[in-house]
């Protein structure tokens, strides 16, 4: 399968910035997606990246680099809220509908 | 307003027996999905659905089965023959297959005592 890796945990303050990378194997990419998820909770969509450069929607924003098969969303401002977990899912085009490939996602802590 | 629910919200059974998870959709999506998650791990696909009266088996599909009667529902079976089947089960649904956003229901949390 195709490996997505993105830290275990991050830890920032309230107020701080907090950047969580992602990185994949390129071959077959088609398309990367990142989700909130907050404990016991449904991941909620939060950005999509196909084209190299940064989205940016509010605090949140995501960089894509397809050459170099790496993502990071950057989370401004942080408020207590955010303390979540933050998964990132690539779309590999490697049969006809093109799956998604979750990470494990990136626990992140925010401190007062 | 428009969404996807998942019942019941946490599930308890007994090693041996069958339990179907329910998925319903209000979107108009044509394409759903279960994940499995467990702690630790990435969400892995069990089976998934690009139209009525079609589902594809997905990384981890034994010991599940699925059915797509109505565009609507997308039940999920874990037999007894699922060896671990204690996890957090995620539905989810896009506007076409693959090719769209994945919007998710709330989850059901299987216990197999």
């Amino acid at each position: 399968g195709q490996n997505i890796d993105q830290p275990t945990e991050m830890t920032a303050t309230e107020g701080a910035i907090v950047q969580i990378n992602c990185t994949y194997q390129t071959s077959g990419f088609n398309g990367l997606f990142w989700y909130q998820q907050h404990a016991g909770e449904a991941p909620t969509f939060l950005s999509y990246n196909v084209l190299d450069g940064l989205e940016e929607k509010g605090r949140f924003s995501s960089f894509l680099s397809r050459s170099k098969g790496y993502s990071y969303l950057l989370l401004k401002e942080l408020q207590m809220k955010d303390s979540a977990s933050y998964l990132c899912a690539v779309r590999y085009q490697t049969d006809s509908w093109g799956k998604l490939q979750f990470g494990a996602g990136t626990q992140v802590v925010v401190t007062p | 307003d428009g969404g996807i629910t998942q019942s019941p919200k946490y599930l308890f059974r007994k090693e041996g027996q069958n339990v179907t998870l329910s998925c319903e959709q209000n979107l108009n999506h044509d394409a759903m999905y279960w994940y499995r998650q467990d702690p630790g791990q990435g969400l892995r696909l069990i089976y998934y659905s690009q139209i009525v009266n079609d589902f594809q088996k997905g990384d981890i599909a034994e010991g599940y089965s699925v059915s797509r009667e109505k565009k609507e529902s997308f039940p999920l079976t874990v037999t007894s023959a699922q060896k671990n089947p204690t996890a957090f089960y995620l539905c989810a649904s896009s506007i076409r297959r693959g090719s769209d956003t994945q919007y998710f229901g709330p989850g059901t949390r299987l216990t197999v005592l």
